[in-house]
């Protein structure tokens, strides 16, 4: 079965630092990896889809890049805002399954 | 557009009791994800719909839980009887159609407390 980890569970980083958030994927037969954002009380709001052919994709100030070979997709968020504090989360899609990781909570401080 | 639209936003039930959600995809979306999500935890898929047809249940505890999406628009998903492990947030989206270049886009959930 597909495990998604993310590390690590929680970032405090001060406004204008450059950061990058890990996922991990233990079974590389996968259609494409998604990263959310989740901001409390609500629900996700996709950022970036990378199909499984594809290594990144951008999206103004995010780029996420996928090596299925290694199981692992970065998150790297440019010059972060108080408004990136949320809980940024990864999935991966096996089948017709999808499979998220437990979140990074990222907090930007100003 | 409208985004995907769920109610309620809260409920509070005594175990053992039922209740039902309902969601309302965004317009034209062909493919209706219901998942669950427990504190601190990332959202499970519970089932798949692709038009009105289910495309994948096997996260979903038959014995209690139930869903339906009759006409491939909108869908409700039940609980019956309920049990305290179902405390958690339920989470609706929805995608174009079920392929592997196609986003999810959710909905803001409803909150189940179990007493």
């Amino acid at each position: 079965k597909q495990e998604v980890t993310q590390i690590p569970a929680a970032l405090s980083v001060p406004e204008g630092e450059n950061l990058v958030l890990n996922c991990s994927f233990t079974d590389s037969a996968i259609y494409n990896l998604q990263w959310f954002r989740q901001d409390p009380g609500k629900g996700l709001t996709s950022l970036l889809l990378i199909q499984s052919s594809q290594r990144e994709q951008t999206s103004g100030r995010l780029n996420a890049s996928l090596d299925k070979s290694s199981g692992r997709s970065t998150l790297y968020i440019a010059a972060s805002q108080p408004g990136d504090s949320a809980t940024y989360l990864c999935a991966v899609r096996t089948g017709n399954q999808f499979y998220f990781g437990t979140g990074t909570s990222l907090t930007v401080i100003p | 557009e409208a985004g995907v639209a769920q109610s309620p936003r809260y409920k509070i039930i005594e175990k053992r009791q039922s209740v039902a959600f309902w969601c309302n995809p965004i317009s034209g979306h062909a493919t209706l994800y219901w998942y669950q999500q427990i504190l601190g935890q990332g959202p499970k898929l519970l089932i798949q719909f692709q038009n009105n047809g289910v495309v994948d249940d096997s996260q979903l505890p038959k014995d209690r839980f139930s869903a339906e999406r009759l006409k491939g628009v909108d869908s409700t998903l039940k609980i019956q009887p309920a049990k305290l492990e179902d405390s958690a947030v339920y989470l609706c989206a929805s995608s174009l159609y079920n392929a592997g270049n196609q986003p999810q886009h959710f909905g803001d959930g409803t909150r189940l407390s179990i007493l």
